[in-house]
């Protein structure tokens, strides 16, 4: 079975601070791993994937990620905090269900970025 | 030129109403979801339908009722509402039904309420 652990429920930075969000996935295939962001009150965004490139995964508004298989983990960060990163994030590993794949969703990690 | 679209947003209804939520993609994808959103922020899959054929059917009560006219909708149908239906349902497409090296792209969520 494949899942999801979100180390930290919540997470408080100061703006300008480095953001660290801990994410470890258990799989019994290769893994493809994304992190999405939901703003209060909105849809999901999609920040980066892993696919079994690079390891070292770059995506939007200066978020990365790095797939690191050895400690099973894929560790969102950010130099600098900015105000409007504040939101819930969501790690997840893409799955097999029967004949499928499915998302399978981590619990979520509440980013609160401090003035 | 919302690529996922959901109708509607919110939704506040009497238990033992029956209420349909919509969701339409354009983006050519294969492959619908829904997911149902809890008070706590925990994503699980409910269905996922691959070109009108339903792929995945995770434990969910009979009174919901997914609905694929063709590979652009999937409407989800809910009876006899409960006061425990009450959350965030998400529609999502994904190109093909393999979820590797690609992603699923999230409507905006309808919040439903149920008194």
């Amino acid at each position: 079975a494949q899942s999801v652990t979100q180390l930290d429920s919540h997470v408080s930075v100061s703006e300008g601070t480095p953001v660290l969000l801990r994410c470890n996935y258990s799989s019994s295939y290769s893994p493809s791993l994304f992190w999405y962001v939901q703003h209060p009150n909105k849809g999901l965004q999609l920040l980066l994937k892993y696919t079994s490139a690079a390891t070292l995964v770059k995506g939007i508004n200066g978020f990365e990620a790095e797939f690191k298989k050895s400690e099973t983990s894929f560790h969102l960060t950010k130099p600098s905090a900015h105000m409007s990163d504040a939101a819930e994030y969501f790690c997840v590993v893409s799955a097999r269900s029967g004949s499928a794949r499915q998302l399978t969703f981590g619990s979520g990690t509440q980013l609160t970025v401090l003035p | 030129d919302t690529a996922v679209s959901q109708t509607p947003k919110y939704l506040v209804t009497q238990m033992g109403n029956d209420k349909s939520i919509k969701c339409e993609q354009n983006l050519g994808h294969d492959t619908m979801y829904w997911y149902k959103q809890d008070s706590k922020k925990f994503l699980k899959i409910m269905f996922s339908y691959n070109n009108k054929e339903l792929i995945i059917n995770e434990t969910v009560p009979n009174r919901f009722s997914p609905k694929s006219p063709d590979k652009a909708h999937l409407n989800l149908h809910i009876n006899s509402l409960e006061l425990g239906d009450s959350a965030v349902y998400f529609c999502a497409s994904s190109p093909g039904r393999s979820l590797v090296n690609t992603e699923a792209f999230f409507g905006q969520g309808t919040r439903l309420t149920v008194v």
